[in-house]
């Protein structure tokens, strides 16, 4: 069975400071999403990972997908504290998708 | 339209009611889904149509029955629900529902059950 472990469960990140989140997966996949979540919110689709070596960019954040170590990354740049939610990445397993436990970043000033 | 509209955004009922939430999508999905999450922790996935069919049930138990009247609507009939039931229930679809792909959340029921 597909396990999907994300590192660190929680962050507390000072405002301007970088920091990765990273996402392990234990079987065969090519696909990989990450995904942000606010407090009582839904879920926001930030990266859509297709490939190994797919490196994607927005802002601040910057993903990556390296299949052949079964590992993803959401590195933060100089994090703002419009950046704090629950970060979750999710792998794609043909039929469904399986999520990490998500990771709870905190960005204090 | 991106969106994946839910109703009703808030819902409380007793153990003998019986309640649906409403799921509907019109970017021309063919493959809905829904997941349950409770507080602090990452969506379970409960069902998935695909092409108007059910192809995935979770092993969620009887209380919780789906319905796809077509391809753009999603039910969820809830019956004789546990106050352990109370939890955000998140509708997504994907454009295939031959692959998983990408996918696009409405922002959830948040039921409650005393």
């Amino acid at each position: 069975e597909l396990k999907v472990e994300q590192n660190p469960l929680f962050l507390s990140m000072q405002e301007g400071k970088n920091y990765t989140i990273y996402c392990n997966y234990s079987t065969t996949s090519d696909r990989l999403y990450w995904y942000r979540q606010d407090p009582g919110k839904s879920l926001e689709s930030l990266f859509v990972l297709l490939s190994n070596g797919a490196v994607k960019q927005e802002g601040r954040l910057m993903a990556s997908l390296d299949t052949k170590a079964r590992l993803s990354t959401l590195h933060i740049t100089a994090a703002v504290h419009d950046l704090s939610a629950t970060y979750f990445c999710a792998v794609d397993m043909g039929h469904k998708l399986v999520f990490g436990a998500g990771t709870i970043l905190r960005v204090k000033s | 339209d991106t969106e994946v509209t839910q109703t009703p955004k808030h819902l409380v009922m007793g153990m003998t009611n019986k309640k649906s939430l409403k799921c509907e999508q019109h970017m021309g999905h063919r493959a809905m889904y829904w997941y349950k999450q409770k507080a602090k922790k990452p969506p379970e996935l409960m069902f998935v149509y695909s092409y108007e069919k059910l192809s995935i049930n979770e092993s969620v138990p009887s209380r919780f029955s789906p319905e796809c009247p077509n391809s753009s609507l999603l039910n969820l009939h809830l019956h004789a629900l546990q106050p352990e039931d109370s939890a955000l229930y998140l509708c997504a679809s994907s454009f295939t529902g031959l692959n998983t792909g990408e996918l696009f959340f409405g922002e959830g029921s948040r039921l409650t059950v005393l």
